[in-house]
Parts: C-alpha cells; sequence; structure tokens
C-alpha cells in the first residue's frame, strides 16, 4: 500500500512552454502534499506544501507564480511549471501524506523536466 | 511490490543507546544507494553509497552497503534527542542524468530524554 505515482516520469519542452506534472496517491488520501526539487548535489529542496481545498504554501525564494500547485482532490496534486527555461530543468519530486499524526512521507518516483 | 524496505518501521530508544536501521532493496542494478534524515521539511541528505563494503562515517552516523546481500544499514552511535527523525533509504536508478528515485517508507527513530 501507500503508492504515490508521478506522471510523466520524463519530460522534454521548449523553453516558453508551461509543462503540467501529476502527483498522485493511488490507495489513499492524501491531505497534504509536498513539492521538492532535486538539485545535482543530491539535496532535496522542498519547494511547497498543498494542503487539499486550500491554497499552497510556498518555501521562501519559490515563485508561486511561475509554480502553480493545485492540490484539487485527496488522490491528486499538479505542478505546473510555467513559461519554463532551460534553468528549471530538474528532478521533480512529490510526497504525500496522509491524516493523522504519523510522520511518514511517501514519495512519488520522481519526474524529469529538461527545458531546451 | 516494494523494491526498498526499511526496518523497523518505527523505533524509540533512550539517549545514549545505539541504533541500527536496516534498508533492503531488490533492485541490483542502481547507480548509489542514499540515505536521508527527514525532520519537519525537505530531507537532509547524510550519505551516498556506491561501493560495497566501504563504510562511510560523519560524526556518530555511519552506513555500509552490501551488494552482495542487497542490504545497507545506517547506525547512529550515541543517540541524542535531536536524533528524532525519519530515516530514508533511497535507490538511484540510471536513466539520465538525475535517474529514478526509488524511496523506502522510512524508519521513525524517536529519542527519548
Amino acid at each position: 500500500g501507500a503508492v504515490v505515482s508521478q506522471h510523466p516520469s520524463w519530460v522534454i519542452c521548449k523553453s516558453g512552454t508551461s509543462v503540467k506534472i501529476e502527483c498522485r496517491s493511488l490507495d489513499f488520501q492524501a491531505t497534504t502534499m509536498f513539492w521538492y526539487r532535486q538539485f545535482p548535489k543530491q539535496s532535496l529542496m522542498l519547494m511547497a506544501t498543498s494542503n487539499e481545498g486550500s491554497k499552497a504554501t510556498y518555501e521562501q525564494g519559490v515563485e508561486k507564480d511561475k509554480f502553480l500547485i493545485n492540490h484539487a482532490s485527496l488522490t491528486l496534486s499538479t505542478l505546473t511549471v510555467t513559461s519554463a527555461h532551460p534553468e528549471d530543468s530538474s528532478f521533480y519530486i512529490c510526497s504525500a501524506k496522509t491524516s493523522g499524526s504519523s510522520d511518514t512521507q511517501y514519495f512519488g518516483p520522481g519526474t524529469r523536466l529538461t527545458v531546451l | 511490490e516494494d523494491k526498498v524496505v526499511q526496518s523497523p518501521l518505527s523505533l524509540v530508544v533512550h539517549e545514549g543507546d545505539t541504533v541500527t536501521l536496516n534498508c533492503s532493496y531488490e533492485v541490483t542494478n542502481f547507480r548509489s544507494l542514499l540515505w536521508y534524515k527527514q525532520e519537519k521539511k525537505a530531507p537532509t541528505f547524510l550519505f551516498m553509497l556506491t561501493s560495497s563494503g566501504i563504510e562511510k562515517k560523519s560524526g556518530r552516523l555511519s552506513s555500509i552497503l552490501d551488494k552482495k546481500e542487497l542490504f545497507s544499514i545506517l547506525n547512529i552511535t550515541a543517540t541524542q534527542t535531536g536524533d528524532s527523525a525519519v530515516y530514508l533509504c533511497v535507490l538511484r536508478g540510471y536513466g539520465g542524468s538525475q535517474g529514478n528515485l526509488i524511496f523506502g517508507k522510512g524508519t521513525k527513530l524517536s529519542v527519548k530524554p
């Protein structure tokens, strides 16, 4: 149980276009989902926290108008990279957390974005 | 099925104890195995292991990889309350410059004073 999927797993797009990445919890309801960006030295940077039905909370330095997050249901959150540029090329990972006191996050497999 | 299995799922110890966290996996071809410590927000990188039998150390933490038996362990000696966190074992596969990450479910460590 507790499977999180991401779609697509790899996307290549042209500069200036927008890309949507989906994060789904397949067998549980995720009240909270997190979006991370992975940098080359294996560090994960938290971009934003989204709670179902409310606006996402963005970390300092993350442009909310550029990285649009929608958590419309208890099983789906989307990250849209708007007007993508080559510097947005990265590995984006989502994780999902159920309600309750557990701190366990279930991670998706990641989406590799390459912007040409 | 889970390709990265961590055990135990949860562990409660007292300060000063030594703990060993286990990570077994089914993936035979991967780039590296990573250990992260996750507290409130983003996981903090601890170790990257690529070669079997070579211990990595950082203060009270150490880790080793056994590619023959397909497991890794993370040791924490003289635990402190600040070690309380979820520890994640992650396999980094191949597939481009970043690779694909396979996460274990984590071991939640609670260190009591």
